[in-house]
């Protein structure tokens, strides 16, 4: 079974800036999948950024980027230039890969707060 | 597109009363997703549905039963509520190409907030 970990419950930072979110996971497997969502106060999860396993190349949707270190199991998610819109719970996942239909793996969330 | 739908947006039950919750995507997605989230958590799986006709249990099924007759409707049903099923239920679906090894996104409802008193 798959682990995901977020060790940062809360954060908190100023408009303007650039934030990191931690996100570890434990797998035995070699093809899988890694996301990030955002769950603002509406409760509506929407994808920010994607990874798949097999790509090298770090993954990049505008202010949103991601550090993937496949050996160390690591997947953070750096947004640069933070706005107030930022503000919600971010969620790590993780999906095994092989065409299967299974579901994802969540960790528990990091708050994540942007000061005016 | 509506994408993925969800309804109703909230219900309190009593324990032991029983409700269905229904979810309906216009995407022609084949994989279909029910996810709780307690308060402070991530989301875990209940139940998937690879298409209509087949359903498999997830990580956390007991106390649910659901059923998949149409490509487009995949509603959760629970039977005799309690209190532990008190959450928000998201259901969730992707499509998987017919090209093997490649898994995609999974699109996310609104999610139906549940109260068991």
């Amino acid at each position: 079974a798959q682990t995901v970990t977020q060790s940062q419950p809360e954060m908190s930072v100023q408009e303007a800036e650039t934030v990191t979110l931690s996100c570890t996971y434990d797998t035995s497997e070699n093809n899988y999948y890694l996301f990030w969502y955002k769950q603002p106060p509406s409760r509506q999860m929407i994808l920010v950024i994607r990874q798949e396993a097999y790509k090298q190349q770090n993954a990049t949707e505008n202010r949103f980027s991601v550090n993937f270190q496949k050996a160390a199991k690591s997947f953070s998610l750096k947004i640069s230039d933070s706005q107030l819109g930022d503000t919600a719970m971010y969620f790590c996942a993780f999906m095994k890969g092989g065409g299967g239909a299974d579901g994802l793996t969540f960790g528990k969330g990091t708050h994540l707060i942007i000061q005016p | 597109n509506a994408g993925v739908t969800q309804t109703p947006k909230f219900r309190i039950l009593k324990i032991g009363q029983s409700m269905t919750l229904q979810c309906t995507q216009d995407m022609n997605h084949n994989y279909m997703y029910w996810y709780r989230q307690d308060p402070g958590m991530g989301l875990k799986l209940i139940y998937y549905s690879v298409g209509a006709g087949i359903t498999d249990k997830g990580e956390v099924p007991n106390g649910y039963n659901v059923s998949r007759s149409t490509t487009e409707d995949f509603p959760l049903r629970l039977e005799l509520a309690a209190p532990s099923q008190t959450s928000v239920y998201f259901c969730a679906s992707s499509y998987l190409p017919r090209r093997a090894g490649i898994q995609e996104t999974q699109y996310f409802g609104p999610g139906t907030r549940l109260l068991v008193l």
